[in-house]
This record gives C-alpha cells, sequence and structure tokens, in this order.
C-alpha cells in the first residue's frame, strides 16, 4: 500500500508568512508524528496524535506551531508568522498504534524556506 | 542537551568490509533502541530495533549491539555494499513514558566500492 506522504514537498515563503503542511499517513495508522530536522541534527519531535487528539504536544517550540488531526487520518503543521529559524524539513511518521516500540514510518518531509 | 549523541559524523568504509557506527545515550530511562537509515530526499526508513532487555539483535547483515551499563549501543553492517551509502540515525524512546523517539544527529556512511 501506499506510505506516508507529505505536500507539499517544497515550501519557500516570507518572513511573517502562514504556511500549511499536509501529511497523509499510511491508511489504518492510528498514530501520527510530526519532526523537524534542521541542517546537520536528527529529527527533533513536534507533536504526536493518537486518533484526533494531540497527545504529546511538547516539542511544539512556541505558540506560533499549531498541529491538527480533525478525522484521525490526515493532520496540518500550521505555522504562523513564519520566522528564519522555521527553515527545516518538517517529517510526519505513522504507526499503527502508540505503542512505545512501534515502528514508525516516515513520509519524505516538506523542505520549508523562509526568506 | 543532547540525549542521543552520534560522535561520529561521518564514516568511510571499503565495499566488503565491516561497517561499525556508534551511538551513546544518557537517559537512564531509555528502554527502547532503534537505527533508521535516511537517503538524501527521502524520510527516514526503519533499519532494526533492540529492546533494553537484550544485547543483541540480528537481521541479515545488520547486527545491533547494546551495552546498558555504557549506555552505548552499535550497528554493524557485514558485509557493506555501496547501498549502504546514507546518513543513519540512532534513536531512542522511554516506552513506560512516552512514545516519542529522541533521534542522534546521524552518521553519514559512505561504502567505497
Amino acid at each position: 500500500g501506499a506510505g506516508v506522504s507529505q505536500t507539499p514537498s517544497n515550501k519557500v515563503t516570507e518572513k511573517g508568512k502562514y504556511v500549511e503542511l499536509r501529511c497523509d499517513p499510511i491508511s489504518g495508522h492510528t498514530a501520527l508524528y510530526w519532526y523537524r530536522q534542521s541542517l546537520g541534527q536528527g529529527p527533533e519531535f513536534l507533536i504526536y496524535f493518537q486518533g484526533t487528539g494531540a497527545a504529546d504536544d511538547s516539542g511544539l517550540p512556541n505558540d506560533r506551531f499549531f498541529a491538527v488531526r480533525p478525522e484521525g487520518s490526515v493532520s496540518t503543521l500550521k505555522i504562523q508568522r513564519t520566522e528564519r529559524g522555521d527553515s527545516a524539513v518538517y517529517l510526519c511518521a505513522s504507526s499503527r498504534n502508540s505503542g512505545g516500540d512501534e515502528t514508525q514510518y516516515f513520509g519524505p518531509g516538506t523542505r520549508l524556506l523562509v526568506l | 542537551d543532547q540525549q542521543v549523541k552520534q560522535n561520529s559524523p561521518s564514516l568511510s568504509v571499503q565495499e566488503g568490509r565491516i561497517s561499525i557506527l556508534n551511538c551513546d545515550y544518557t537517559n537512564s530511562m531509555f528502554d527502547y533502541f532503534l537505527w533508521y537509515k535516511k537517503y538524501p530526499a527521502e524520510g527516514p526508513t526503519f533499519l532494526i530495533s533492540i529492546s533494553s532487555i537484550k544485547d543483541k539483535n540480528e537481521d541479515g547483515r545488520f547486527t545491533v549491539f547494546l551495552n546498558k551499563s555504557a549506555k552505548h549501543l552499535s550497528l554493524h553492517i557485514v558485509p557493506s555494499q555501496p547501498g549502504d551509502s546514507a546518513v543513519y540515525f540512532c534513536a531512542a524512546s522511554a516506552r513506560g513514558y512516552g512514545q516519542n523517539f529522541v533521534f542522534g544527529p546521524g552518521t553519514r556512511l559512505s561504502v567505497l566500492p
């Protein structure tokens, strides 16, 4: 079946603008994760959904970042008033369940560049 | 403060030889460890995992060793192939305390033909 997909693959925006990044998880996967990867770093956890609810949003850097998963499938990561420091690859992953040993399957990421 | 460290940013190995990638962690609550491989412009893909109740897990050419007392794990690839050239991330989780993986910064492996 299809893997995790993310759109757009690349996004260039200007400082101060609003952006939305979309993630389509593997069908049937109940858990969905957002990570951010900066150059030379590993993925950094942002937020995790179990079903429709955000089970852990402790990784969101500030209140400019918000994510939703209204129907328990597709998720959107929203960034308000973007800053140059937000430039990174935003990765989405999904897993069958939310156990700490469940394999997470990653999408290809959205490369965000804030000018 | 990095909880998962991969102190070698890069590693070059000759085809057919063994590749050894190292990972150290600081959080003693971590009880599940994984290795992910990442090619350019793709997301990380799961490679192999190990639970803290084991000290070794093997899957084909890939073996992960865990030394809990040293808070150290390593990934061995034998024999190395050019297609193994990628960035390898070590990740850890504390299963009883949440579902988040903490990733290391990665090691870029180059397998030379």
